[in-house]
């Protein structure tokens, strides 16, 4: 069974770029089963589809974020990693990394709370 | 972009009672690539259904869903005190995989 979990600063100062890492175990990043996936959730409120990347490389993200945000995967280290351009108090959430068929969840991360404050 | 809207926001019931939980989509989703989600605090979502009625891994029969096109159905058809939590409905078919707001089911 394929396991993720998230790792990278809980902190990070606005305008400044959340990096986030989600590491894969149990299975390979590279087989192509998967679609390897962001999401978000500010406390107390509803999830957030940030955006996801096949093995390929290609990538699909959400339009409102897109211009901030890029995902890209290290199949070396069996890695996928986020990162999220000129942050603001808005982006404070827990983020979660997932994988699944197209842009489902079939297995996630434990979630990793990313607060955006100076 | 499709929109979910989940209803109703919070359910209020007993153990043993069933609950009815709806997402209605602002346009057709396609293949049926619509997936519920259960939520607990704290937690990270868990599958429950994919492909609008087919039971993930592990998930008991209690639970199952339903629908096509733009209306769709999870039913907990008795509530144990363990599926006290949030649902969420997510479609899967389009880019972005946009979730529902939650609904929330509560012990009244």
């Amino acid at each position: 069974q394929v396991q993720l979990q998230e790792s990278g600063p809980g902190l990070v100062k606005p305008s400044q770029t959340l990096s986030l890492i989600c590491t894969v175990s149990g299975g390979s990043i590279s087989s192509g089963s998967y679609y390897w996936s962001w999401i978000r959730q500010p406390a107390g409120k509803g999830l957030e589809w940030i955006g996801r990347i096949y093995t390929s490389g290609s990538t699909n993200y959400n339009p409102s974020l897109k211009s901030r945000v890029t995902i890209s995967v290290d199949t070396s280290k069996n890695q996928f990693s986020l990162k999220l351009s000129s942050v603001t108090a808005a982006d404070t959430a827990v983020y979660y990394c997932a994988s699944g068929y197209y842009f489902r969840g079939d297995h996630w991360g434990q979630g990793i709370l990313v607060t955006v404050s100076s | 972009e499709i929109v979910l809207t989940q209803s109703p926001g919070t359910l209020s019931l007993s153990p043993g009672e069933r609950a009815t939980l709806s997402c209605r989509a602002s346009q057709s989703i396609s293949s049926g690539y619509l997936a519920w989600y259960q939520q607990k605090p704290g937690q990270a979502p868990r599958l429950l259904i994919y492909g609008a009625s087919s039971r993930a891994t592990g998930i008991p029969d209690r639970f199952s869903g339903s629908g096509s096109g733009t209306d769709f159905t999870l039913t907990i058809s008795s509530l144990e005190p363990d599926d006290f939590a949030v649902y969420y409905c997510q479609q899967y078919g389009s880019s972005p995989g946009t979730f529902g707001q939650g609904t929330k089911v509560e012990i009244k």
